[in-house]
């Protein structure tokens, strides 16, 4: 089975600080990994996948995360914090690419950028 | 690019009636839709895979009988909530296909 642990449901920021959301997975396949973003009484956006291409994925919005195998980690990160990246975020994991199969959520963290 | 359509964004209904929940591909189609319930402040948990033509596979735990899904064509997908229960009052979401493609979730409330 596999399963996603999101280190930290409540996360705070200041305006311009770095924003790193934690996110640690377990599978016995190889993994494809996935970080969205919820604003109130919203769907999902994807922000950013990995899919075994290349370890450090960029995405949407200035967001990036980097696989380590040896960490089981899949934290995402951005360099300056907005006001508007005040959301939930959920990390998420999936034995396919394309997510055609289950996709598994984490817990989510909710992110508090401070102005 | 693809675009998920749900209907109703929100519902409030009686307790003891029924309400119907519309998942929609607009520019694609899809073979496999998925339905998740979000709690209040916590993650999306899988309800029921659906696929078109036939039977929707349901997770451990989630009563068939009371959350029934059709997927009667590649681009319409439904889920009916009978005799709705307060304590079925959540936001239900919709995925069509790949990772990327959710519905804007309805939020149900039984009063």
């Amino acid at each position: 089975a596999q399963s996603v642990t999101q280190l930290g449901s409540h996360v705070s920021v200041s305006e311009g600080a770095l924003v790193l959301l934690r996110c640690n997975y377990s599978s016995s396949v190889p993994p494809y990994l996935f970080w969205y973003v919820q604003y109130p009484n919203q769907g999902l956006q994807l922000l950013l996948k990995y899919t075994s291409a290349a370890t450090l994925v960029k995405g949407i919005n200035g967001f990036e995360a980097e696989f380590k195998k040896s960490e089981t980690s899949f934290h995402l990160t951005k360099p300056s914090a907005h006001m508007s990246d005040a959301a939930e975020y959920f990390c998420a994991v999936s034995d396919s690419p394309g997510g055609y199969q289950k996709v598994t959520f984490g817990t989510g963290t909710k992110l508090q950028v401070i102005p | 690019g693809a675009v998920v359509s749900q209907h109703p964004s929100r519902v409030i209904c009686k307790s003891g009636t029924s309400v119907k929940i519309e998942c929609r591909s607009l520019d694609f189609q899809a073979t496999t839709m998925f339905w998740y319930r979000q709690f209040p402040k916590q993650s999306l948990m899988l309800m029921a895979t659906s696929n078109e033509g036939s039977k929707a596979t349901y997770e451990q735990g989630v009563e068939k009988d009371k959350f029934l899904i059709n997927h009667a064509s590649l681009t319409l997908s439904t889920l009916t909530v009978t005799s709705a229960h307060p304590e079925d009052s959540s936001f239900y979401i919709c995925r069509a296909g790949g990772e990327a493609f959710f519905g804007q979730g309805t939020r149900l409330t039984v009063v």
